[in-house]
């Protein structure tokens, strides 16, 4: 079993729609939680931390669920802007190293 | 931009030689890590460096090596290069102290043939 998996996609969604990912991850000691956006042959780019509270960042909201083991990420009003993919991150051990899902590729049509 | 450079963009190499690729972390950031990225992957943790040490390793080989400088710079290096190693190599940089959130320069696509 993959230590984080992903849903690999593609999602293919019309502008303006609502689009959800989750992730699963196998440590339960996993401290830290992240989502990365990737476009394709760029770097990853931080898109948001996930706190055990959720947070939201403008039309972007992200869950986590520790008792469950997974993570989530919705994003409302799509733009074409968007379309890129979507990798879930998780620091099993604070300041170490970075686990990273696949990905799940997003696709926004006009 | 993450302020966060790599050098150089692209590189071909043959198998069995060996390769330094570079890495300058943004400004106040004392930790870098190495990430190895294969096509249609997502990246894969190489290992950590932070006040000039090495502070944690994914599951690779020792042919692959690396240094970080007082500047907090760093340097990969990857001996006897397989075909298997071509990918996008990206660093990424943190400030350990305060946040584990990192930030990725913009890679280095490495060609082995």
């Amino acid at each position: 079993r993959k230590e984080v998996e992903q849903d690999p996609g593609p999602f293919n969604v019309p502008e303006g729609a609502t689009v959800a990912f989750n992730c699963t991850y196998s440590n339960s000691a996993s401290q830290s939680f992240f989502w990365y956006r990737q476009d394709c042959r760029k770097e990853p780019k931080l898109l948001m931390s996930v706190y055990s509270s959720g947070n939201e960042d403008g039309r972007f909201t992200a869950q986590l669920n520790r008792a469950s083991q997974y993570i989530s990420l919705l994003i409302r009003d799509s733009k074409l802007s968007d379309s890129a993919t979507y990798l879930c991150v998780v620091n099993p051990l604070a300041g170490n190293m970075l686990t990273f899902g696949g990905g799940t590729r997003l696709m926004v049509k006009p | 931009e993450t302020g966060v450079t790599q050098s150089p963009t692209h590189l071909i190499k043959t198998r069995g030689q060996q390769v330094t690729l570079r890495c300058s972390s943004q400004s106040g950031h004392n930790t870098v890590s190495w990430y190895q990225q294969a096509l249609g992957q997502g990246p894969q943790f190489i290992f950590q460096y932070y006040r000039e040490e090495e502070n944690g390793r994914g599951n690779f080989p020792p042919r692959f090596s690396g240094l970080q400088f007082p500047n907090y710079s760093s340097e990969l290096n990857v001996n006897a290069l397989e075909l298997d190693d071509s990918a996008l190599y990206l660093c990424a940089s943190s400030f350990r102290d305060l946040s584990y959130e990192q930030y990725f320069g913009p890679g280095t696509r490495l060609t082995v043939t």
